[in-house]
C-alpha cells in the first residue's frame, strides 16, 4: 500500500537555526514528490516537485532533496515567517493523478 | 503561479440546509480537480476526483449523494454539500491540476463550512 511518513511531526527552532524535515515514502512507481507549506486557515502552498533520485530544488531558506525512499527539505537560518505546517505529498504511478499525503510538520520558528 | 480561487471562504447553515462551494482556477485550464477535507490539525483528505465533463470518481467512504460535484467548464468545479449535518462541518478545499508531465495541484483557500 502506498505510504507517507513525515518527521518529526512539530519542530520548534530558533531564528537562524537550520534543520532538516523528514518525508519517507513507499509507493509503486513514483511519478513525482510534492512538498507544498500551509499556513492555518489556508490552503497549501506549492513549494517543489521532485520526480527522480538525486534531483535537487532550491527556493529561499528551502531547499528539498530526493532519494528512492525518502526527501528532505532543508530549511537554512530560518525566520519567523517561515513557520507553517509543511506537507508532503506523493503522486504514485498507475495513471492517476491522485496524491498521497503525510501528516505534515508544523514547524515554529521563534525570534 | 497558477491561481486558484474559492467562494465562499466561509460559511454557516442550518442543519438540513444546502450549501454549495464554487471552486475556480483563475488563469489556467483544469481538465482534473480534487475536492478535499481536512480537520483540525489533521493533513488533508481527499473526497473526490473531479472531470470536466464526466462524473466525479469518490474515495472509499464519501456518500456521493451527500457531497455532489460538478465539474462542467475547464475552469468551474463545484461541491454542494446536501442536507448538511453538524458533523459535515469542516474546511474544505479544492485543488486544480495543471498540465504537463504529471501535472502539478494548486490548491485554492480554502472554505470553513460550520453547520449548527
Amino acid at each position: 500500500e502506498d505510504q507517507v511518513t513525515q518527521s518529526p511531526e512539530a519542530l520548534r527552532l530558533q531564528e537562524g537555526e537550520s534543520s532538516s524535515l523528514n518525508c519517507s515514502y513507499t509507493v509503486s512507481g513514483l511519478r513525482g514528490l510534492f512538498w507544498y507549506r500551509q499556513d492555518p486557515g489556508k490552503g497549501p502552498e506549492f513549494l517543489f516537485t521532485l520526480y527522480s533520485a538525486g534531483e535537487e530544488k532550491e527556493k529561499e531558506r528551502l531547499k528539498a532533496t530526493l532519494t528512492k525512499k525518502e526527501s528532505f527539505l532543508h530549511i537554512t537560518a530560518p525566520k519567523p515567517e517561515d513557520s507553517a505546517t509543511y506537507l508532503c505529498a506523493v503522486q504514485a504511478g498507475g495513471g492517476y493523478n491522485k496524491l498521497i499525503f503525510g501528516a505534515g510538520t508544523r514547524l515554529a520558528v521563534h525570534p | 503561479g497558477a491561481v486558484v480561487s474559492q467562494h465562499p471562504s466561509w460559511v454557516i447553515c442550518k442543519s438540513g440546509t444546502s450549501v454549495k462551494i464554487e471552486c475556480r482556477s483563475l488563469d489556467f485550464q483544469a481538465t482534473t480537480m480534487f475536492w478535499y477535507r481536512q480537520f483540525p490539525k489533521q493533513s488533508l483528505m481527499l473526497m473526490a476526483t473531479s472531470n470536466e465533463g464526466s462524473k466525479a470518481t469518490y474515495e472509499q467512504g464519501v456518500e456521493k449523494d451527500k457531497f455532489l460535484i460538478n465539474h462542467a467548464s475547464l475552469t468551474l468545479s463545484t461541491l454542494t454539500v446536501t442536507s448538511a449535518h453538524p458533523e459535515d462541518s469542516s474546511f474544505y478545499i479544492c485543488s486544480a491540476l495543471t498540465s504537463g508531465r504529471g501535472g502539478t495541484q494548486y490548491f485554492g483557500p480554502g472554505t470553513r463550512l460550520t453547520v449548527l
